[in-house]
């Protein structure tokens, strides 16, 4: 059974960091690519960064680029997010999420975070 | 960032079809598969749609897409309560270098 775990989330001032990870299991971590989605409050799905499964490529949202890093652990079966200059706009229900074929086909809980001072 | 724009509510009763648009452009539909998702709230969303029209296992058949040219459709036939939920085109885009989610709809069952 695919599992996605989230942590890593909280309460983090304007300006703050926050590393949010997501621990995988039940599928060839190695094999993938994996995504992070988010949902600000009152708002849609916002696609966030992604880093392929093939050759750790990355990429990101505009919203984000330059301030968010996507990394992986092969060894840990776990992706990261770092986080930082974070702003109010980045207040989001953070989702860790599996990629097949473009399709975002597996999803973790999600993990809050809140800018907020 | 999203440029996949969807209608921000459909309704009809139940047993009735609703369908749910996404336009878009040459540099993401118009190029890419498109997937749907299903929200519901509290919950984690669920991929309903794969590469245009194909369905996960445990998807009824009541749900169905297709795309033509830089637009894509979801219809739901035999429209139940359980249903009701926000539902979200995506496609990566590839002016962009980016994964775009639909502005995303919500179905309410009569």
């Amino acid at each position: 059974e695919v599992q996605l775990v989230e942590s890593g989330g909280g309460l983090v001032q304007p300006g703050g960091s926050v590393r949010l990870s997501c621990e995988a299991s039940g599928f060839a971590f190695s094999d993938y690519t994996m995504n992070w989605v988010r949902q600000s409050p009152g708002k849609g799905l916002e696609w966030v960064a992604l880093i392929s499964g093939f050759d750790t490529s990355t990429y990101y949202a505009d919203s984000v680029r330059g301030r968010f890093i996507i990394s992986k652990d092969a060894a840990k079966n776990s992706v990261y997010l770092q986080m930082n200059s974070l702003r109010a706009e980045d207040t989001a229900l953070y989702y860790c999420v599996r990629e097949d074929r473009d399709a975002r086909d597996y999803w973790g809980q999600g993990i809050m975070v809140t800018v907020s001072s | 960032q999203s440029v996949l724009t969807q209608p921000p509510s459909v309704s009809a009763a139940p047993g009735e079809k609703v369908s749910i648009t996404c336009s878009g452009g040459s540099s993401n539909i118009g190029l890419h598969l498109v997937c749907w998702y299903q929200h519901f709230p509290g919950t984690a969303p669920r991929l309903l749609i794969y590469q245009v029209h194909k369905r996960p296992s445990g998807i009824p058949d009541r749900f169905s897409a297709s795309k033509s040219g830089t637009s894509a459709t979801l219809d739901i036939t035999g429209l139940q309560t359980g249903d009701e939920a926000d539902y979200y085109c995506g496609a990566w885009d590839d002016n962009l270098r980016a994964y775009l989610f639909g502005t995303g709809t919500k179905v309410t069952v009569l």
